[in-house]
């Protein structure tokens, strides 16, 4: 049982190149979420989905686009990079439903150039 | 105001002390609340849920106050293990972050 798999764990990226960052999950987890972290500003919503076929905007989606063609898979696609999307990624997981926690990813460090 | 607020710290304090956080909410109709716990350059990690009548587990105590809108967090008889960034989570199917406390415990 792995949990959640985020690949790579660290990227170097030039401006305007685009790029996906992986995510899958073995545990049959309805909701997934990915987030950024950065320094003084805690973890951000990007984009997160609630099954396979739906997904939202979270506080912070430009720049990025999701899709959930499985339960298993939550890809996180940046279209152009920008220094600004410097950060570190996690994707979570969780059973559906408000009384559950998530699970995370260890995490992807992402340098825009 | 933002939706969930958490003192920065840092809180520094010496082995075996007690100390307690709080995170304030602002949209009540928040269903469920967690405590996570993240170590430098790693994952947040669940650290516990908070019950409307407060649960413990082992040295730590977390507790809902819904009137006021904030959840707690106690340790009690600190650990250098126990340093970490604290952060609070609410779950109204849109989970929203707090950003941290930072504790470091020191001998």
């Amino acid at each position: 049982n792995a949990g959640v798999t985020q690949t790579p764990k660290f990227q170097v990226l030039k401006t305007g190149q685009s790029m996906t960052l992986q995510c899958a999950q073995d545990m049959n987890h309805e909701y997934m979420s990915w987030y950024r972290q950065d320094p003084g500003m805690g973890l951000r919503l990007i984009h997160y989905s609630v099954g396979a076929g739906i997904t939202d905007q979270g506080e912070v989606p430009n720049g990025y686009n999701v899709s959930r063609s499985t339960t298993e898979d939550f890809p996180l696609r940046l279209l152009s990079a920008a220094p600004s999307q410097t950060s570190v990624y996690f994707c979570a997981s969780s059973y559906s439903g408000p009384y559950y926690g998530y699970t995370f990813g260890s995490g992807t460090r992402l340098t825009v150039v | 105001r933002k939706e969930v607020e958490q003192d920065p710290g840092p809180f520094n304090v010496p082995e075996g002390a007690t100390v307690a956080f709080n995170c304030t909410y602002s949209n009540s109709a928040s269903q469920s609340f967690f405590w996570y716990r993240q170590d430098c350059r790693k994952e947040p990690k669940l650290l516990m849920s908070v019950y409307s009548s407060g649960n413990e587990d082992g040295r730590f105590t977390a507790q809902l106050n819904r009137a006021s809108q904030y959840i707690s967090l106690l340790i009690r008889d600190s650990k250098l293990s126990d340093s970490a960034t604290y952060l609070c989570l609410y779950n109204n199917n849109d989970m929203r972050f707090g950003a941290g406390t930072r504790l470091t415990v020191k001998p």
